[in-house]
């Protein structure tokens, strides 16, 4: 088992909302990362962090915020949460200098906007 | 573009059964392919992984296979169980580190 936690694990919320999914790990992974997953489709990194105070935005375009204050905490929040925002919201984090690219996964935020 | 495609979308088979999974990929350049298994409301946990040089792998009653030249793998599943009811993910590493997933199986096994 992965020692990699997300909070809340389910969580409902009217529009316009701020919002922030927790993220932590205690493994020491300097890399950690934020997927979305909608049904039936692939997982879309939307943010990405390879140590402290360093962010990057994915491939898919997100209009959530990610900070990495310290190296076992990953937040992602939404200034103004919309209907669109609801889905899956797993984090990962991988050691650096592990080459095969393993990652290990929270077991996911659920955010429905209503 | 990279792409990885995953087949069948989803199955149903009987407990005791055996299955297969398959992975297409379009990766290049490819440095390995992962199959990550899915339980419903959990994150994605890592089964096997596979480089160039191999041709299969075994891991219990998983046993993954791989053909760099036709870039493809499966997934063998032997004698399911009701625990393997899951989601299971085809997810290939490529240059720089890229990594591009599938959509995913959704295997569901019955009594």
């Amino acid at each position: 088992e992965a020692d990699i936690y997300q909070t809340p694990r389910y969580l409902v919320i009217g529009t316009g909302k701020k919002i922030t999914l927790e993220c932590s790990q205690t493994m020491g992974h300097d890399k950690m990362y934020w997927y979305q997953q909608d049904p039936g489709m692939e997982l879309h990194l939307i943010h990405y962090s390879y140590g402290v105070n360093s962010t990057e935005k994915g491939d898919l375009s997100s209009e959530s915020t990610v900070s990495r204050i310290r190296t076992e905490h990953f937040p992602l929040t939404l200034e103004s949460a919309r209907p669109s925002h609801t889905s899956q919201y797993l984090c990962a984090s991988a050691p650096t200098g592990d080459n095969t690219g393993e990652l290990f996964f929270g077991e996911g935020s659920r955010l429905t906007v209503l | 573009k990279n792409q990885v495609e995953q087949s069948p979308q989803s199955l149903i088979i009987l407990e005791g059964k055996n299955c297969t999974l398959q992975c297409n990929y379009t990766v290049s350049p490819f440095s390995n392919l992962r199959w990550y298994k899915q339980d419903t409301g959990r994150g994605p946990v890592s089964l096997t992984i596979m480089t160039f040089s191999e041709n299969t792998k075994s891991n219990g009653r998983y046993t993954a296979t791989l053909d760099a030249d036709t870039k493809q793998s499966s997934l063998h599943i032997t004698a399911s169980q009701l625990s393997d009811s899951a989601s299971y993910i085809c997810v290939v590493r490529g240059g720089y580190q890229k990594v591009t997933f599938g959509t995913g199986t959704k295997l569901q096994v019955i009594p």
